[in-house]
């Protein structure tokens, strides 16, 4: 059983446009949520993180936005590059609990 | 700085038989860990450890056993491998602050493993 929800499973989007990954979570234990990026053929790295008393955080073109409410948060990807093409994960722990819960992924593409 | 390391980078096995997934890290991390990586499905914690000589399982530990006689690595053993068993495997490296989160695990490449 998933802990984190993941959604899409992928997308495709233009040069230059908005991607949208959106997860959703049950467990309010939960503390710390970052998005980990894969490329083909190598394994996932960390990209940005947010914890849950901030409702936004931008790194560069990328910006995570948190509902506690909701227990959702999404990643968002300002002017999509043909470089941002890869498998964005969630995922999210539990503070002193060093193991984290991935979403299913969703694989970006970007077309030139 | 080498970072995670994993060898084989591919394997096949026949059903019944028996290898390790080799992980060794260069950062002196405590905690290691081992997740299985299947399309559609994210990342499964197969095991884990918070220092040498500790392990615990994870959500998916059937059919695997760890070690971890050093700080550096972290052996995956299959005993007898079965189909099932065909997946990505990633080791993973962190080094938490007390009472804090994960901040970063940091991945090795990954050994691709089909069983037929």
């Amino acid at each position: 059983q998933q802990q984190v929800k993941q959604s899409p499973q992928s997308l495709i989007v233009q040069k230059g446009g908005i991607s949208i990954i959106n997860c959703a979570y049950e467990n309010t234990a939960f503390d710390y949520f970052p998005w980990y990026q894969q490329f083909p053929g190598k394994g996932p790295a960390l990209l940005i993180a947010i914890r849950p008393d901030v409702s936004e955080k931008k790194e560069g073109r990328f910006t995570i936005s948190f509902n506690k409410s909701a227990k959702q948060f999404s990643l968002h990807i300002m002017d999509s590059q043909p470089g941002d093409s890869a498998t964005y994960f969630c995922a999210a722990s539990i503070r002193g609990d060093y193991k984290l819960s991935f979403g299913a992924g969703t694989t970006v593409t970007v077309r030139a | 700085n080498a970072g995670v390391t994993q060898t084989p980078k591919f394997r096949i096995l026949k059903i019944g038989q028996s290898m390790t997934l080799q992980c060794t890290q260069d950062m002196n991390h405590n905690y290691m860990y081992w997740y299985r990586q299947d399309p559609g499905m994210g990342l499964k914690l197969i095991y884990y450890s918070v220092g040498a000589g500790i392990t615990d399982k994870g959500e998916v530990p059937n059919g695997y056993n760890v070690s971890r006689s050093t700080t550096e690595d972290f052996p995956l053993r299959l005993e007898l491998a079965a189909p099932s068993q065909t997946s990505v495997y990633f080791c993973a490296s962190s080094f938490p602050l007390e009472g804090s989160t994960n901040e970063k695990l940091f991945f090795g490449s990954g050994t691709q493993l089909s069983v037929l």
